[in-house]
């Protein structure tokens, strides 16, 4: 059982490139999301998933897209990178079940824009 | 929307004392509140989470209090390791669903041996 599978596990692009990073999970879980984590601001909800062909925006939108095709894969997409997008990308699923649940996370994405 | 604080940002205690993390939140529709674990250059990973219908939950070294009233909720680590050193992050989930988890900006705890 692999869990949540990121790819890349690192990336360096030059600013104004895009490139998709990669979200693959094997729970069947519903929800899916894209955090970034930055030094002393934790982690910051970017999108989010409740299922296949539904997404809708997080706290820090700008600059990225998503789609959910099916419920096992969440890209996200850089239109066009800047260094203020320097970061580690976390994507995390959970089951869908109300009252919360455990959010499992995949093994993150070091970007670096320069 | 919710809103997360958490302290200390950094936190050194002696191998075998207590470490306290404290964490608030804005939102009281909020009702579930979990803890995450993250050592160095790894994934965050759940250690310990409390649901708003309970004031507190204990797993071995590792408990979590709830105050609804106040809106605030801690970390209690008891009898410290060295492996107990990493990054913590609390959370807060609103009843829609854990997708919307809202993070504290973490505490970095140092086990010092």
């Amino acid at each position: 059982n692999a869990g949540v599978t990121q790819t890349p596990e690192f990336q360096v692009l030059k600013t104004g490139q895009s490139m998709t990073l990669q979200c693959a999970q094997d729970m069947n879980h519903e929800y899916m999301s894209w955090y970034r984590q930055d030094p002393g601001m934790g982690l910051r909800l970017i999108h989010y998933s409740v299922g296949a062909g539904i997404t809708d925006q997080g706290e820090v939108p700008n600059g990225y897209n998503v789609s959910r095709s099916t419920t096992e894969d969440f890209p996200l997409r850089l239109l066009s990178a800047a260094p203020s997008q320097t970061s580690v990308y976390f994507c995390a699923s959970s089951y869908g079940a109300t009252g919360g649940t455990e959010a499992f996370f995949g093994q993150g994405t070091r970007l670096t824009v320069v | 929307g919710e809103n997360v604080e958490q302290h200390p940002s950094t936190l050194s205690v002696q191998e075998g004392d207590s470490a306290v993390i404290k964490c608030t939140y804005s939102d009281s529709a909020s009702n579930y509140f979990p803890w995450y674990k993250q050592e160095l250059g790894k994934r965050p990973q759940l250690i310990i989470d409390i649901r708003s219908n309970v004031g507190e939950k204990k797993d071995q070294r590792i408990a979590v209090t709830l105050n609804k009233t106040a809106k605030h909720f801690s970390l209690h680590i008891t009898e410290t390791q060295p492996e107990d050193s990493a990054v913590y992050f609390c959370a807060a989930s609103p009843p829609s669903g854990t997708y919307k988890y809202i993070f504290g900006t973490g505490t970095r705890l140092k086990v010092l041996a």
